[in-house]
């Protein structure tokens, strides 16, 4: 199993709605995990990160994680247009090689959402 | 402003060509990744740096070199290009202080032909 997994997609939902991404990953003692949006033809950048179980709330947008079951969700509530791109789900690799080396990242392959007018 | 800068945004290139893609940030940032990413099957680590001359194989270093003989420069080296590397390859940079948080360029679309 990949140390990342995202399986669902592509997602749609009509604008206003709640958007929900999950992720699911293998290593149990992971410790931190990161969202990241890329938009069409853009490269990734970071909008969300989590630490600690439960949800991490920024504005319109809320990270879960739940360490017994291993996944990490995000939701956008009141999901616009430009939210549309693909999100990535992210954590450092199992053990840690180097100094810095946990934020060398396995990556999901990604999710695309499209917010529908 | 951050600023993570790849040379080309596409390149196309001839089976057997030597090929540079060069990366450059102006952060002062100590950890420095090329990845490709390919439809289906998402970000690819290649190669990590953590310092200047250090290096990491990533998931897949099969057929690519890497050389970081300046802080700010990371480039990746393609021996002899064949047509499986068709691909985005993106660079990024990062402090270093486990932040998580990778900086990318804009990436360097590369055809072999």
């Amino acid at each position: 199993q990949k140390e990342v997994e995202q399986n669902s997609g592509p997602l749609s939902v009509p604008e206003g709605a709640i958007a929900s991404l999950n992720c699911t990953y293998s290593d149990r003692g992971s410790q931190s995990f990161f969202w990241y949006r890329q938009y069409s033809g853009k490269s990734p950048e970071l909008i969300m990160f989590i630490y600690s179980n439960g949800d991490k709330e920024d504005g319109r947008f809320t990270a879960q994680l739940n360490k017994a079951s291993q996944y990490v969700s995000l939701l956008i509530r009141d999901s616009q247009p430009s939210d549309s791109a693909t999100y990535l789900c992210a954590a450092p690799p199992r053990g840690r090689s180097t100094q810095g080396g946990s934020e060398k990242l396995v990556f999901g392959k990604g999710t695309k959402l499209t917010v529908n007018p | 402003d951050v600023k993570v800068t790849q040379s080309s945004r596409y390149l196309v290139k001839r089976t057997g060509e030597k090929v540079f893609l060069e990366c450059v940030q102006d952060m002062d940032h100590e950890n420095m990744f090329w990845y490709r990413q390919d439809p289906g099957l998402g970000l690819r680590l290649i190669y990590f740096s953590y310092d200047v001359k250090m290096k990491e194989k990533g998931d897949i270093p099969e057929g690519y070199s890497v050389s970081r003989e300046k802080k700010e420069r990371f480039s990746l080296i393609l021996e002899s290009a064949s047509t499986n590397q068709t691909s985005m390859y993106l660079c990024a940079s990062s402090s270093g202080r486990d932040t998580g948080e990778l900086f990318f360029g804009e990436g360097s679309r590369l055809t072999v032909l």
